[in-house]
């Protein structure tokens, strides 16, 4: 069964740290590019962040650029994404998605809640 | 980047009957290689989001035919043909024609 799982998600404060996790199972994790893709509460989604399917490139949104790093660990079967000097505007549910070969997002895990609050 | 615009924000319909969504985008999407990579999403209530359909008017594995894509350029729309109770949510569309990925503000389904 194909499938993605976030984990790492929590409440932190202002200009604090996160390491989120997506580890995948049921499918060749090696050969797709991976993304993060968050939602605000109540809002729609933004995309974040992508990586080729060997690492060898990575890009970011540029709300996001600088201060989250997007990693994998192919032999692990798992995707990161390390979230550096948090604010309150990066609260949102992280999902990380599979990318297909017809440039759609054609797997997504369920998410993980972010909150940065004092 | 570029603007996809949803319309309408809101729309509620009766079971049975049909329902239609459009997405107009601010470039065209039409890709150098000549595709044209307009997505449709949906997102039912507590879940994440589903893809629906991929490159204007292809439907992913297991998408009931009820709901079919369509359109050129930059005007596209989504159709339900038969509203069923497990459609209600929210639909979005999303190019990914040229980065970064761009979404539209969503749809809301809901049954009158």
């Amino acid at each position: 069964q194909v499938q993605l799982v976030e984990s790492g998600g929590g409440v932190v404060q202002p200009g604090r740290s996160l390491r989120l996790s997506c580890a995948a199972s049921g499918f060749m994790f090696s050969s797709h590019g991976m993304h993060w893709v968050r939602q605000p509460p109540g809002k729609g989604l933004e995309w974040v962040s992508v990586i080729w399917y060997d690492g060898s490139n990575k890009y970011y949104a540029d709300s996001v650029k600088g201060r989250f790093t997007i990693s994998r660990d192919n032999s692990k079967n798992t995707l990161y994404l390390q979230m550096n000097s948090l604010r309150a505007e990066d609260t949102a549910v992280y999902y990380c998605a599979r990318w297909a070969d017809n440039r759609a997002f054609e797997i997504w895990g369920q998410g993980t809640m972010v909150t940065v609050s004092s | 980047d570029i603007v996809m615009t949803q319309t309408p924000l809101s729309s509620p319909v009766t079971l049975g009957q049909p329902a239609s969504i459009s997405c107009r985008s601010s470039q065209s999407l039409v890709h150098s290689d000549g595709n044209t990579y307009l997505n449709w999403l949906q997102q039912r209530p507590g879940q994440p989001p589903r893809l629906l359909i991929y490159k204007v008017s292809n439907r992913f594995s297991g998408v009931p035919d009820r709901f079919s894509g369509s359109g050129a350029g930059t005007d596209f729309t989504l159709k339900i043909s038969r509203v069923e109770a497990e459609d209600v949510g929210v639909y979005y569309c999303m190019q990914a024609t040229q980065f970064p990925q761009t979404f539209g503000q969503g749809t809301k389904v809901e049954i009158k």
